[in-house]
């Protein structure tokens, strides 16, 4: 059964970049039928897609995030991570990693297995 | 920017049957996929390419698409099916963007 676990710090400084990680266990991050992803969700929101990579670390980012954005995989640890910069109290969110399943033929993309997510708040 | 357009809630009793409908401009060309979220968890696929229905996904749950607006119908509701459903798309103008509706949070009288 395929998991996905993010982890990183929960608590980062207005300006400063947020890291995580998401580890995949139970599959291959370096299978070619998917993508992986990141997703977030403020308290009380909506969801909001951040961007997506492929193991040969090709990108698709949110335009509305794409400058503050980067995500980058490392197959040797089964890993891939989300970089944002220069954060600030609107970025505080539950964060996800999830796979990605791409349609053929479409430019489009769905979400079948999520991690359990991880909150992040942005304080100082 | 891309939208998709939900109710904000939508109630019923148990047994009865629950629709709740997304739009957005290019579902006529793109698929439309569905999550139920419960409270502290993460979103859970329930439907794919507008209706397919993922294993393990019971059969009550359905979905259709009709021009400009997708519906996941869920029929015989249950109390457990209480939950936030959001719909999710792609942009169609030719750029890779994946959208999500505000979300729809149903309600079991």
């Amino acid at each position: 059964q395929l998991q996905l676990q993010e982890s990183g710090p929960g608590l980062v400084k207005p300006s400063e970049t947020l890291s995580l990680t998401c580890t995949v266990s139970g599959g291959s991050i370096s299978s070619s039928a998917y993508y992986w992803g990141w997703i977030r969700q403020p308290p009380g929101k909506g969801l909001e897609w951040i961007g997506n990579l492929y193991y040969s670390g090709s990108t698709y980012y949110n335009p509305s995030l794409k400058s503050r954005v980067t995500i980058s995989v490392d197959t040797s640890k089964n890993q891939f991570s989300l970089k944002l910069s220069s954060v600030t109290a609107a970025d505080t969110a539950v964060y996800y990693c999830a796979r990605v399943v791409v349609v053929p033929a479409a430019m489009e993309s769905y979400f079948d297995y999520w991690g359990q997510g991880t909150l992040v708040t942005v304080s100082s | 920017s891309y939208e998709l357009t939900q109710p904000p809630s939508v109630s019923v009793s148990p047994g009865q049957t629950a629709r709740i409908t997304c739009s957005g401009d290019a579902l006529p060309k793109q698929y439309a996929y569905w999550y139920q979220q419960k409270p502290g968890q993460a979103p859970v696929l329930v439907m794919y390419e507008d209706s397919e229905r993922p294993s393990g996904i019971p059969e009550r749950f359905s979905g259709s698409s009709s021009g400009t607006t997708v519906t996941l119908t869920i029929s015989g509701v249950q109390a457990e099916d209480e939950a936030d459903y959001y719909c999710q798309s792609a942009d169609s103008s030719g750029s890779y963007n994946l959208v999500f509706g505000g979300g729809t949070k149903l309600t079991v009288l």
